[in-house]
């Protein structure tokens, strides 16, 4: 699976849009990215996954650029519960079966 | 379903003994995976199960450590003889098949080994 880089940390204000870059320069074709967040003392919640076009759900906004080097998770509108680690991975297809590889994430701190 | 449960959800071992924890998925997932996470970093894949077969292991999964999922349904962590780099958080997820929509996590089993 291709490697991913984001920022150790960053800090957002509670009521802003969090936008939170990832790189992943060797992306193959038949990778997608995937988020997860890891709120403190809990396991890893999935929050969306995209191949090449954009997607939203309830809990945030996946771009991912024409060339798929590069996303950018988005939390419209960050609130005090959405302060947690963020990874971002790329993994081959639906059934490849095996294992997500974290990185070291981003660590959001959402600030009143 | 109240999602991917696992017990217990602390554990306090001296160095030299056993444990085992457990991991009861969602029940319509074939797929069950074991994560190891230690301070500051992010989870270690150690090994999965689709029903009841054990398809893939980390080279982090020693021999002292053996995992089971005998009717594929919950499955089971052994760690035998604990070390002191046994002392992480230990979680446990589950998926359809190759988790398309993501995988559940449990909330793990934190290991303290003094």
């Amino acid at each position: 699976d291709a490697k991913t880089t984001q920022p150790p940390s960053m800090d957002c204000a509670e009521g802003r849009a969090a936008n939170l870059p990832c790189n992943h320069s060797t992306i193959s074709g038949n990778e997608y990215v995937y988020w997860y967040r890891q709120i403190h003392s809990q396991g890893p919640q999935y929050i969306i996954h995209g191949l090449k076009n954009n997607e939203t759900n309830e809990m945030a906004s996946l771009i991912i650029t024409e060339d798929r080097k590069s996303s950018t998770l988005i939390l419209p509108h960050a609130t005090l519960r959405d302060t947690a680690v963020y990874y971002c991975i790329v993994r081959v297809g639906h059934n490849a079966g095996n294992m997500l590889t974290f990185g070291g994430g981003t660590r959001l701190m959402v600030k009143p | 379903d109240t999602g991917v449960s696992q017990n217990p959800r602390h554990k306090i071992t001296k160095r030299g003994q056993n444990v085992t924890f457990r991991c009861d998925p969602i029940s319509e997932h074939n797929r069950l995976y074991w994560y190891r996470q230690t301070l500051g970093q992010g989870p270690e894949f150690l090994t999965y199960f689709q029903n009841e077969a054990q398809l893939e292991k980390s080279r982090l999964l020693s021999d002292r450590f053996s995992a089971e999922r005998p009717k594929g349904s919950f499955s089971t962590l052994e760690i035998q003889r604990t070390e002191q780099g046994d002392s992480a958080m230990y979680l446990c997820a589950s998926s359809l098949d190759g988790g398309a929509r993501g995988y559940t996590f449990g909330s793990g089993t934190r290991l303290t080994v003094v």
